[in-house]
């Protein structure tokens, strides 16, 4: 396994479409988190998953992004209606129970037009 | 709430010279503490981890970093620079062990190295 690994590296759209990334973990490693960075920021947290359960959602998270973890290995996180203001870099980083190290994907950089 | 500060946004130094990168923290207890380097668009690779025990963490590609109770700090720091380490450094700080591991970051420090 060569780490975790995220689909698409970059996206982009046009205000009001929708899109979905996808990010698949280290295989044995059984939590998952997505952060999203804007320029000059470091990482927020935007969910966290175990296993297929999301356990934690951020209040950046709004009613227009939605994350899932169905069969407890890869995830999707998909935004709806993007804005200019979801332009950023979506990281996902897993880890395996209970070790608290993250490793991080390369990132999913989304420009909405 | 926890939080993380990183008080220098950019900072320059020569190849060859030592580097010292500084990060402070706000947390109840003692907490995990970690930094990361993120090259221009890629992820973020962990350089060194503080969780208990010796305070003086060696990590990767040279790094080190002192975890200072007293001072609610843990500076990165390494003796010569190389031209590839020009890349951002983040802080981060996480709980302790014990559910899961929300983890805040800092805003990151951008390291360029000059010849």
């Amino acid at each position: 396994d060569t780490g975790v690994s995220q689909d698409p590296r970059h996206k982009i759209t046009k205000r009001g479409q929708n899109v979905t990334f996808r990010c698949d973990p280290i295989s044995e490693h059984n939590r998952l988190y997505w952060y999203r960075q804007t320029l000059g920021q470091g990482p927020e947290f935007l969910t966290y998953f175990q296993n297929e359960a999301q356990l934690e959602k951020s209040r950046l998270l709004s009613d227009r992004f939605s994350a899932e973890r169905p069969k407890g290995s890869f995830s999707t996180l998909e935004i709806q209606r993007t804005e200019q203001g979801d332009s950023a870099m979506y990281l996902c980083a897993s880890s395996i129970q209970p070790d608290n190290e993250q490793f991080f994907g390369p990132g999913t950089r989304l420009t909405v037009l | 709430a926890q939080s993380v500060t990183q008080p220098d946004i950019h900072i320059t130094v020569s190849e060859g010279a030592s580097l010292e990168l500084r990060c402070n923290y706000s947390y109840g207890a003692t907490p995990y503490l970690f930094w990361y380097v993120q090259s221009p668009g890629q992820g973020l690779q962990l350089l060194l981890k503080y969780f208990s025990g010796d305070t003086l963490v060696q990590g990767i590609k040279g790094f080190e970093a002192e975890f200072k109770r007293s001072q609610s700090s843990f500076n990165l720091r390494k003796p010569s620079v190389h031209w590839s380490d020009a890349a951002e450094y983040f802080c981060a700080v996480g709980p302790p062990s014990g559910g899961y591991q929300k983890v805040t970051f800092g805003t990151g420090t951008k390291l360029q190295v000059i010849p």
